[in-house]
């Protein structure tokens, strides 16, 4: 069964600076690799993709995302944060397995960009 | 709106009563899923539809849960005999694919209900 770590509860930087929220997974076979941001109060938006092909996956609000295969990570990155990036992260997996509709999220990272 | 709309956004019930919980996806989208997030946690699955047909509902806790999608497109789970621990976030969330390939298609989120059993 597949099954994702995002080894960092929280997550501090400054407006400006360059942000990464961490994720490493398990997966028997290939991995479909998501992340996810939760505004409160708010249901989760897509933020990026790992399908195939390229490594780093460009998506939503400046954030991009690199896929290190040998390292089973997916570490989520924005060269510089705002203070309207502070929300809860989540990174998802889901085995490329024909039967597979479970897609694994880790327990969230919460992002605070500081003024 | 063009959203994933969750009804109600949040439902107080009683130890032992039963509540339904209702989904409507976007328009079209073949796929449907249910999760129960617990507070600080992620989501964690409970049921997939496709179309009509509820094709994995390995996720659910007990057989106090239950799931039905009778059209293709509103969903309801429905808990019965609430208890405790099953005061959580309720999501639902919708993609346009279905099984094989195409399940790389990301899922839409709507923003949930807030379930707090007393």
């Amino acid at each position: 069964a597949q099954s994702v770590a995002q080894p960092e509860d929280q997550v501090n930087v400054a407006e400006g600076n360059p942000l990464t929220v961490k994720c490493t997974y398990s997966v028997s076979g290939n991995p479909y690799l998501f992340w996810y941001v939760q505004y409160p109060n708010r249901g989760l938006q897509f933020l990026l993709k790992y399908i195939t092909g390229d490594n780093l996956v460009k998506g939503s609000y400046g954030f991009e995302a690199e896929f290190n295969k040998s390292q089973t990570s997916f570490h989520l990155k924005k060269p510089s944060a705002l203070v309207s990036d502070s929300a809860l992260y989540f990174c998802a997996v889901r085995d490329m397995g024909y039967n597979n509709n479970d897609m694994r999220f880790g327990a969230g990272t919460r992002l605070t960009v500081k003024p | 709106g063009a959203g994933v709309s969750q009804s109600p956004r949040y439902k107080v019930a009683k130890r032992g009563q039963d509540v339904a919980l209702r989904c409507d996806p976007i328009s079209g989208h073949v796929s449907l899923f249910w999760y129960q997030q617990a507070l600080g946690q992620g989501p964690e699955f409970l049921t997939y539809f496709q179309n009509e047909a509820q094709l994995d509902k390995s996720g659910l806790p007990s057989d106090r849960f239950f799931a039905e999608r009778p059209e293709g497109s509103v969903s309801t789970l429905k808990i019965q005999r609430t208890q405790q621990e099953d005061s959580a976030v309720y999501l639902c969330a919708s993609s346009s694919g279905g099984r094989g390939p195409r399940s790389s298609y990301e899922q839409y989120f709507g923003p949930g209900t807030r379930l707090t059993v007393t």
